[in-house]
């Protein structure tokens, strides 16, 4: 069955770029209908959605991120990334990544997550 | 921007039918997701397309959407159940609910 992986540094100094890598398996990241994501969660917090992205490198992405925001796919490697810039604590999460299908605008499976904390 | 309300708590004796709802503005026009998350899990999909369970998800979970409000009903409710609901929705851009803390009593 479809698994994803996220991995990348678990401490990120403030003012850096916070970036993550999700890999896929078990399944193509080139199906059709199929957004690929990443969400976070604050320690003790809700999830927030981040940002999307279809294998052809289209993109969507929070309006509150936005402006820091990058996320790029590779498929030959069946990988997607999420680069975040001038971080600050508030940026200290559980980051997930996570399939979504856009039919139903609705994410399954999702990887395991992966804590990025921000401190010098 | 578009936003989507869930009670902090629900309480449900074992057995009982638990209802967790989630609100927003013309919330029936769009599809509602809920996922289950359980303390150092993550979320999973119990809901999708409002009232569509995923392979593998107990029919004692079921959703329903209308008006500004969607539902997740718990039928039967097992200790197992203990967790986080959150709803979720498009608007132009993905939405979360701020989750529930759903406790069997």
């Amino acid at each position: 069955q479809l698994q994803l992986q996220e991995s990348g540094p678990g401490l990120v100094k403030p003012s850096e770029t916070l970036s993550l890598t999700c890999t896929v398996s078990g399944g193509s990241i080139s199906s059709n209908n199929y957004y690929w994501a990443w969400i976070r969660q604050p320690p003790g917090k809700g999830l927030e959605w981040i940002g999307s992205i279809y294998y052809s490198g289209s993109t969507y992405y929070n309006p509150s991120l936005q402006s820091r925001l990058t996320i790029s796919v590779d498929t030959s490697k069946m990988q997607f990334s999420l680069r975040l810039s001038s971080v600050t604590a508030a940026d200290t999460a559980l980051y997930y990544c996570a399939r979504l299908y856009s039919r139903s605008w609705s994410f399954d499976p999702w990887g395991q997550g992966t804590l990025v904390t921000v401190s010098s | 921007s578009y936003g989507l309300t869930q009670p902090p708590s629900v309480s449900v004796s074992p057995g009982q039918a638990a209802s967790i709802a989630c609100s927003g503005n013309k919330l029936g026009d769009k599809y509602t997701s809920w996922y289950q998350q359980k303390p150092g899990q993550s979320p999973i999909l119990v809901i999708y397309q409002d009232n569509k369970r995923p392979s593998g998800i107990p029919e004692r979970f079921s959703g329903s959407n209308s008006g500004n409000t969607a539902t997740l009903t718990i039928s039967g409710t097992q200790a197992m159940d203990e967790a986080d609901y959150y709803c979720q929705a498009w608007d132009s851009s993905v939405v979360f609910g701020g989750g529930t803390k759903l406790t069997v009593l």
